[in-house]
């Protein structure tokens, strides 16, 4: 069974701040993929980034990028030079084998202006 | 763009009732999902859909069904609400079989269940 955990509830920073949240995953699959999400307050849920295990170079797009340790089963997200816009709720998730995407209890971040 | 949409944003229910919720998404996916969305606990898979008419269980399927009748569709069925069924509910679509692949979610229905 795969399972993914975010630690923190809630974080704030300053706008132009640098941020990371922290997402922990266990799963007994040879092959997966790791997700973060954001869903905006009142907005459609989006995908920010996606890392394939196999690959060892962290995944990055843009302000958004990851930290990716496969041993440590530890798969964190970086915002650069963060916006007001990037505030909202951001849920890991992982996918193995099966079709299905298993979520982490979510980070509330707040950019403060 | 693809586009997955839901029937309704907010919805108000009395105990006992049937519900249905329901998703289309327009870009001719062959997988749907619904979940539902608690503090605390994330989003949690209630039942998906790889081809019309199959579908499959997720984690949490008691006091659910689904149908699937079209490609475009999947509706969610609470048989009879209750007031633990009051949650956020989101659909998503995704486009084949790989676990690469990006899911594309609705804009989700809260349910209140009084």
């Amino acid at each position: 069974a795969q399972t993914v955990t975010q630690s923190q509830p809630e974080m704030s920073v300053q706008e132009a701040e640098t941020v990371t949240l922290s997402c922990t995953y266990d799963t007994s699959e040879n092959n997966y993929y790791l997700f973060w999400y954001k869903q905006p307050p009142s907005r459609q849920m989006i995908l920010v980034i996606r890392q394939e295990a196999y690959k060892q170079q962290n995944a990055t797009e843009n302000r958004f990028s990851v930290n990716f340790q496969k041993a440590a089963k530890s798969f964190s997200l970086k915002i650069s030079d963060s916006q007001l816009g990037d505030t909202a709720m951001y849920f890991c998730a992982s996918r193995g084998g099966a079709q299905k995407l298993v979520f982490g209890q979510g980070t509330r971040l707040t950019i403060n202006p | 763009d693809v586009k997955v949409t839901q029937s309704s944003r907010y919805l108000v229910k009395r105990t006992g009732e049937k519900v249905f919720l329901e998703c289309v998404q327009d870009m001719d996916h062959e997988n749907m999902f619904w979940y539902r969305q608690d503090p605390g606990l994330g989003l949690r898979l209630i039942y998906f859909s790889y081809d019309v008419k199959m579908k499959e269980k997720g984690d949490i399927p008691e006091g659910y069904s689904v149908s699937r009748e079209k490609k475009e569709r999947f509706s969610l069925i609470l048989e009879s609400a209750s007031t633990n069924q009051t949650s956020m509910y989101l659909c998503a679509s995704s486009f084949g079989g790989s676990i690469r692949d990006e899911q594309f979610f609705g804009p989700g229905t809260r349910l209140t269940v009084l």
